[in-house]
């Protein structure tokens, strides 16, 4: 089975703060991406990337940053948070490469809240 | 208008009925469509692809129509373990990629 994991379920951090989230998959998947899920508004891409130091920004990256240092690792990195960053972060991988992802393999999420 | 718009739900029916979920996407050339499921706190996970002749996989069944740019998911005889939020996703061209949009998700409610 594939195996998305993120570093954490839940965190809590203040305005202003650096926040790194994790995540790495076990397949050797070639596509990672970053989502953000609100109510009412369905997940949005943040960030993608579809090889090793190769990153894309999404719809929302405003106020985000990513690495991928190695294939099987994406990080999120908030430079500093703001409230309205208070959501819950997906992360997902995918096999095919290029743009047409086929089936996407998300971690568990990651529920940030910032106060 | 959102790119993918769903029914927000919820829905609420009980087991043994059937219910249908539909959704609609704004770009006529949008090229794959697929329908995922989230469990309440869990991940989103693929339920099944929906191809152009339509297709089935037991109890769901997926439907597409390119004219009026809907797809829909219609599940029969519902267990209880169907409770969940339904995610239309489509792959299309948008802010100058390819890229998969997700709706906002249609929940389900099945009641003994």
């Amino acid at each position: 089975d594939v195996k998305v994991t993120q570093s954490s379920r839940y965190l809590v951090k203040r305005t202003g703060e650096k926040v790194f989230l994790e995540c790495v998959q076990d397949m050797d998947h070639e596509n990672m991406f970053w989502y953000r899920q609100d109510p009412g508004l369905g997940l949005r891409l943040i960030y993608f990337s579809y090889d090793v130091k190769m990153k894309e920004k999404g719809d929302i990256p405003e106020g985000y940053s990513v690495s991928r240092e190695k294939k099987e690792r994406f990080s999120l990195i908030l430079e500093s948070a703001s409230t309205n960053q208070t959501s819950m972060y997906l992360c997902a991988s995918s096999f095919i490469r290029g743009p047409n992802t086929g089936e996407l393999f998300f971690g568990e999420g990651s529920r940030l809240t910032v106060l | 208008r959102k790119e993918v718009e769903q029914d927000p739900g919820p829905f609420n029916v009980p087991e043994g009925a059937t219910v249908a979920f539909n959704c609609t996407y704004s770009n006529s050339a949008s090229q794959s469509f697929f329908w995922y499921r989230q469990d309440c706190r869990k991940e989103p996970k693929l339920l099944m692809s929906v191809y152009s002749s339509g297709n089935e996989d037991g109890r769901f069944t997926a439907q597409l129509n390119r004219a009026s740019q809907y797809i829909s998911l219609l599940i029969r005889d519902s267990k209880l373990s169907d409770s969940a939020t339904y995610l239309c996703v489509v792959y299309m061209f948008s802010g100058g990629y390819n890229k998969l949009i997700f709706g906002a998700g249609t929940r389900l409610a099945v009641h003994p």
